[in-house]
Formats: C-alpha cells, structure tokens, sequence
C-alpha cells in the first residue's frame, strides 16, 4: 500500500530563515505528488504539485520542491519564510490506477515562526 | 469561480446519534471524495465518486458510513450511529482532473 512519511512533526524557524520539510513515498509507479498547506480552522490550499518533467517545482508563496526518485523523497523549500507561513504542511501523493486516484496524506509537519 | 462549499461547518452530538454532512463541489467537476482529518493526522480517504458512481469505499467503515451522490453533483456522507473515535474534521473535495480542491470541511465532535 502507498505511504507518505513525513519525520518532522513540528519544526520552528526564525522569521526570513530557510525552510525545509522533508516528504518520503513509498515506493511505487510513477508517483503525482503535492503538498497543501493548512491554517487553522481553514480547508486544505495547494501550493505545488509534480507530475512529470523538470524535478524542480515551483508554487505558490514563493515556496518550491524537488522531487528525486533515487531518493523517493519530494521536499518542500522557501528560501525565507514570513511569520504568515506558520501552518500545518502536508504532503501528499496519488497513485492514478482504474480511476482510482484519492490521495494518500503524510501526517502533516507543524510549522513555527519565530519572531 | 465558486469553491467547493460544505454544511454544517460545526456539528456536536452524542454517541449513538446519527449526522449527515453536505458538499456541494465545483460546477462541471465529475469527481468527488470524502476525506477523513482526525486531529493530528492528515486526510484520510474515505469514498471517490465519479459523477454519480463509487469508484473507491475501500477506507469507508460501512457498518457505519454511507455516501451518495446523487444526480453526479452534490453529496451526502452520513454516519449512523456515531461513536466517539468519528470525531474528526470531513473534508469534501473535487476534480476536473488530477488536482484536488478541498472545502472547508465540517468539524465533528462526538460525546
């Protein structure tokens, strides 16, 4: 079965520092990836997705990840981050198969801005 | 462009009682999925449809959860009766193609 694996539960980061949270999928046939953001109380934003060609991806917010098969992994970056990312940040892949296509969610990293 | 909407937002009950959740997805969007969100864990699956068909109820606990989709644009998930580990956010969700857009979710709290 298909499994994301997200091994940051909570991570804090100063205000205008570097970000980047770690994904990992289970191995499989050619994975679609993404990773949605989430504020509390809100629904579930995309912030980018990677479905074929060039590993680096950019998204919204100034955020972008790159996916590596050897690795399995698809990790999110933002080379500065703003007291307005502080969310939770999930990642998450589909298998597209007999039309079957739900996602199957890590459990989210929690991010924290430090002023 | 209208978003995918959801009612109740909130919804307190006992255990034992039943409840039901509404989605309405984006106009034109043939698929539509149901996802769990316990607290702490990402969204998990319950049931795919694609217009007004299941494609997916493999995760959906059926003794106690039903789903429809009628006339292939909104949906009903129902659960009956509830029990206390049903606390969860229920998020509805629809495609065109392969990105998903999530509603705002209806957050349920079982006594």
């Amino acid at each position: 079965a298909q499994s994301v694996t997200q091994p940051d539960i909570h991570i804090t980061v100063s205000e205008g520092a570097s970000l980047e949270l770690r994904c990992n999928y289970s191995y499989g046939a050619t994975p679609y990836l993404f990773w949605y953001v989430q504020s509390p109380g809100q629904g579930l934003q995309l912030l980018l997705k990677y479905f074929s060609g060039d590993t680096l991806v950019q998204g919204i917010k100034g955020f972008e990840a790159e996916f590596k098969r050897s690795q399995s992994s698809f990790n999110l970056r933002k080379p500065s981050v703003h007291w307005s990312d502080a969310a939770e940040y999930f990642c998450a892949v589909m298998y597209s198969g007999g039309g079957a296509d739900g996602l199957t969610f890590g459990k989210g990293t929690h991010l924290i801005i430090q002023p | 462009e209208a978003g995918v909407a959801q009612s109740p937002r909130y919804k307190i009950i006992e255990k034992r009682q039943s409840v039901a959740f509404w989605c309405n997805p984006i106009s034109g969007h043939a698929t539509l999925y149901w996802y769990q969100q316990i607290l702490g864990q990402g969204p998990k699956l319950l049931i795919q449809f694609q217009n007004n068909g299941v494609v997916d109820d493999s995760q959906l606990p059926k003794d106690r959860f039903s789903a429809e989709r009628l006339k292939g644009v909104d949906s009903t998930l129902k659960i009956q009766p509830a029990k206390l580990e049903d606390s969860a956010v229920y998020l509805c969700a629809s495609s065109l193609g392969r990105e998903q857009f999530f509603g705002p979710g209806t957050r349920l709290t079982v006594l």
